[in-house]
This record gives C-alpha cells, structure tokens and sequence, in this order.
C-alpha cells in the first residue's frame, strides 16, 4: 500500500498523559499536513511541513502540541498533558510540491482522553 | 486569508433525483478548489478539482462542480443520486500552503 499511513488508528489515553502519533506520507510528497476533526465538524488546519520545515502552526495548535518531522519523511504529532478536549480524529495529509495540487489522506488516529 | 462556507450541513434527496451542494469560498489569491467525499469509518477521498483550468469540472463517481468567480461558488452537483452516495462531503479552498475546509454537508438518500 503507497498511501498515507497512520499509526495508531486508536489511541484512550488518561488525562494528562502524554501521546504521540506518527504519520508516513507518500514517499515523493514533500508537503505534509495535520488536521483535527470533532464530531459532525469539518477538518481544522493545525499545521503544515514542506519537507523538514514546519513553515505553519495555527493557533489551535497550543503549547502541549509540537510536531517534527525529522529528515523530512515521517511526521510525529505529539500532545502533552492531554485534556477531554483533545479527544478528536487526527488527521495527516500529503501533496506533492506544486502549488495547489490535491492532498492524500490518511485514515487518521481517533484519541478519546477519558 | 481564506475560508469555505458550506450553505446546508444536510441534504437529503430520494435515490435517482439531482444533487446539490452548496459551496461559496473567500480566498485572496486565485484559489484551488477541491471536493472531498467522507464515507463513515473511512478516510477523505478526492472527488474532484479546480485548479484554473476548465471551470466545469468532472469528478468520480458522476459528480461535477461549476466554478463561478462572479459568486465566489463551487457547487457540487449529480444528476442522479445513489445510494452509495450517502456520506459527508467537504468543500475546501486552497492557494498555497494551507487546506482550508468547510464544515461540511451530510448527504442522505432515501430509497
């Protein structure tokens, strides 16, 4: 399978533990995206890397987010002390460079903090 | 800046009629503009896109959409629905780095 790929697909974690998830692009998409969905809500932006470059955060993405992508490949999303309010569907994506080409979608990582 | 405003959060039509949903965005820079279809418990898939090019675009599945700068509109449409067609559907806005999505729009189809 060449398609995006996230691990893991189902995350409950206790309040105030921390968690990661990993995201593996395409192999040639050097663009590479995070996206939050809740229930019945479209995917928000939370950031975007061109290669080993994070070039933008939203501001949805606090202080207990951080993300890497190390040598440009793989992508982590981690959540730091994690609240209720984080329970959501993660979501990873990735294009190729060309401006305004579509991007591919990972079956997403849903993280229920109870 | 930019963003999507998807005018129906539902739309329910019985198998076999048209469909319509609706798409107006705000972008500062010619955008690109895509469809998205969401089927329960599986990923986002691309149904078509907008990139300058011929305002009417085909997508899979039978789907087409009408860019219209005039309206700042990118209508999503089918001439005849399925029931397979029942899912969520997203319009998103893009011109650059960033994938603005709208909240989107639950088709149900009715037999």
């Amino acid at each position: 399978d060449t398609g995006v790929s996230q691990d893991p697909r189902h995350k409950i974690t206790k309040r105030g533990q921390n968690v990661t998830f990993r995201c593996d692009p395409i192999s040639e998409h050097n663009r590479l995206y995070w996206y939050r969905q809740t229930l019945g809500q479209g995917p928000e932006f939370l950031t975007y890397f061109q290669n080993e470059a994070q070039l933008e955060k939203s501001r949805l993405l606090s202080d207990r987010f951080s993300a890497e992508r190390p040598k440009g490949s793989f992508s982590t999303l981690e959540i730091q002390r994690t609240e209720q309010g984080d329970s959501a569907m993660y979501l990873c994506a990735s294009s190729l460079r060309q401006t305004n080409t579509e991007a591919f979608f990972g079956q997403g990582t849903r993280l229920t903090v109870v | 800046a930019q963003s999507v405003t998807q005018l129906d959060s539902h739309v329910s039509v019985s198998e076999g009629t048209p469909v319509l949903l609706r798409c107006n965005y705000s972008s500062s820079y010619s955008p690109s503009l895509f469809w998205y279809v969401q089927h329960p418990n599986k990923g986002l898939q691309l149904l078509l896109k907008y990139t300058s090019a011929a305002t009417l675009v085909k997508g899979i599945n039978g789907f087409e959409a009408e860019f219209k700068k005039s309206e700042t509109s990118f209508h999503l449409t089918k001439p005849s629905a399925h029931m397979s067609d029942a899912a969520e559907y997203f319009c998103v806005v893009s011109s650059g780095n960033d994938m603005r999505f709208g909240a989107g729009t639950r088709l149900t189809v009715k037999p």
